[in-house]
């Protein structure tokens, strides 16, 4: 069974400051790893997706992310937050061709201006 | 450009009466889908998934029922609602079956009463 946990419920920092949101995953064969952002009232947007070669990845808006096979972790960073990042983030994790995304319960990541 | 639409944005409904929400996609042919669902403050959860007309696969039982169509059109329903069944709905679609990235919707904000 597939599954990813972000130990971090909520992140608290100030505005400018660098920031890392964790996620650990479970996945027995090649895993396709997410970072996804929400909005208040709004759907997922995707920040950035790692299938495979170069184990940092870039995103949008300044994020990134980097797969690490040995520690099964897809840790998000970002070197210095806006008031406008504040929002829940959420890992996710799928494999070829199962037609399961399964997401962890999320970061509620809030930015002090 | 692709385009997803969700509909209706909010409901509120009684416990035991009908549901239908549906998802429509338009720019890609024959796309997969997908239905989540949300709690408040909680992770997504899969509900249901497409990957052509008239298929759909249940990945998680809550008493509700998916179909598609039409190519572009997915709808969740059900016959009586339940309490439990308070919750963001939202619909996404992708190219290719759990590898290629999910795009979501804006979503459907359920209260039942």
């Amino acid at each position: 069974a597939q599954s990813v946990t972000q130990p971090d419920a909520r992140v608290t920092v100030s505005e400018g400051a660098s920031l890392q949101l964790r996620c650990k995953y479970s996945y027995s064969a090649t895993p396709y790893l997410f970072w996804y952002v929400q909005y208040p009232r709004q759907g997922l947007q995707l920040l950035l997706k790692y299938y495979s070669g170069d184990p940092v990845v870039q995103g949008v808006n300044g994020f990134e992310a980097e797969f690490s096979k040995s520690n099964s972790s897809f840790h998000l960073r970002k070197a210095s937050v806006h008031w406008s990042d504040s929002a829940v983030y959420f890992c996710a994790v799928t494999g070829a061709n199962t037609g399961k995304l399964t997401f962890g319960h999320g970061t509620i990541l809030r930015v002090h201006p | 450009a692709q385009t997803i639409h969700q509909w209706p944005v909010a409901e509120i409904k009684a416990v035991g009466s009908p549901l239908s929400l549906g998802c429509t996609i338009k720019g890609k042919s024959s796309p997969n889908l997908y239905w989540y669902w949300q709690a408040t403050g909680g992770t997504l959860q899969q509900l249901f998934y497409s990957i052509t007309v008239g298929q759909v696969e249940s990945v998680v039982q809550l008493n509700l029922s998916a179909s598609r169509p039409k190519d572009d059109q997915f709808i969740l329903s059900t016959e009586k609602l339940l309490l439990s069944h308070s919750g963001f709905y939202l619909c996404a679609w992708s190219l290719l079956g759990g590898t290629e990235t999910l795009y979501f919707g804006s979503g459907t904000r359920l209260t039942v009463l």
